[in-house]
């Protein structure tokens, strides 16, 4: 049973161009959580996804970022026209039920430059 | 909203010293986790306590949930290096469909 995939591992994007990030949550796991986290911070809740519904997304800029989570494939985040203060480390986390155990990805490192 | 506290942010203690901290919550939880993150690296989950004054050990590592249910605390014993890493505290607030709400952290320096 593979662990929660994340992926690209490490990306680098231009300022204006858009980012995406990919979490294929463990086998079973139908519950998807997505954290920010800025060097030597903690983690900051952005959004909560089941298969094909946002369940929270209070943790989210309203603009430039989208969360979905479709019936087949992996979760995805998207930042648009991303700005350097975009840059930190996100992580996803999937759980088989609400509120119990999370299992973390490795993260995504973006850089914006 | 609910908050999750962790005060200090940063504890330096001495190789073979006691290290306790604490998880405060604004609101009662159903259940508080605990997740360990080494430097570079991503959370890991350590513990799940669900019972009002519940007490679960890992080897040197003592977790405790409050009888209220809104605090809990994390104690090790005789510190070693490889305790070095940041301890979050995650609250579940009681009900359906909630998000996991972690703390900021604290991260533990250990002087070998």
């Amino acid at each position: 049973n593979a662990g929660v995939m994340q992926n690209p591992r490490h990306l680098v994007r231009r300022r204006g161009q858009e980012a995406r990030l990919r979490c294929s949550p463990m086998k079973g796991h139908s519950h998807v959580y997505w954290y920010r986290q800025l060097p030597e911070e903690g983690l900051k809740f952005m959004v909560y996804l089941q298969k094909e519904n946002i369940i929270d997304e209070s943790g989210m800029p309203k603009e430039r970022f989208s969360a979905e989570f479709p019936k087949e494939g992996p979760s995805i985040l998207r930042i648009q026209q991303v700005v350097r203060g975009d840059s930190a480390a996100y992580f996803c986390a999937s759980s088989p039920l609400s509120g119990q155990e999370a299992f973390f990805g490795q993260g995504t490192r973006l850089t914006v430059v | 909203g609910q908050q999750v506290m962790q005060i200090p942010q940063y504890q330096h203690v001495q190789e073979g010293e006691d290290f306790t901290t604490y998880c405060n919550s604004s609101t009662t939880l159903s259940n508080i986790q605990w997740y360990k993150q080494r430097p570079g690296g991503h959370p890991v989950f350590l513990i799940q306590l669900v019972k009002s004054g519940e007490v679960k050990k890992q080897k040197r590592l003592t977790f405790q949930f409050g009888e209220a249910k809104k605090n809990s605390s994390l104690h090790i014993t005789a510190t070693q290096t490889t305790d070095v890493g940041t301890y979050f505290c995650a609250g579940d607030l009681a009900g359906a469909n909630s998000k996991l709400t972690f703390g900021k952290g604290i991260t533990l320096s250990v002087r070998p």
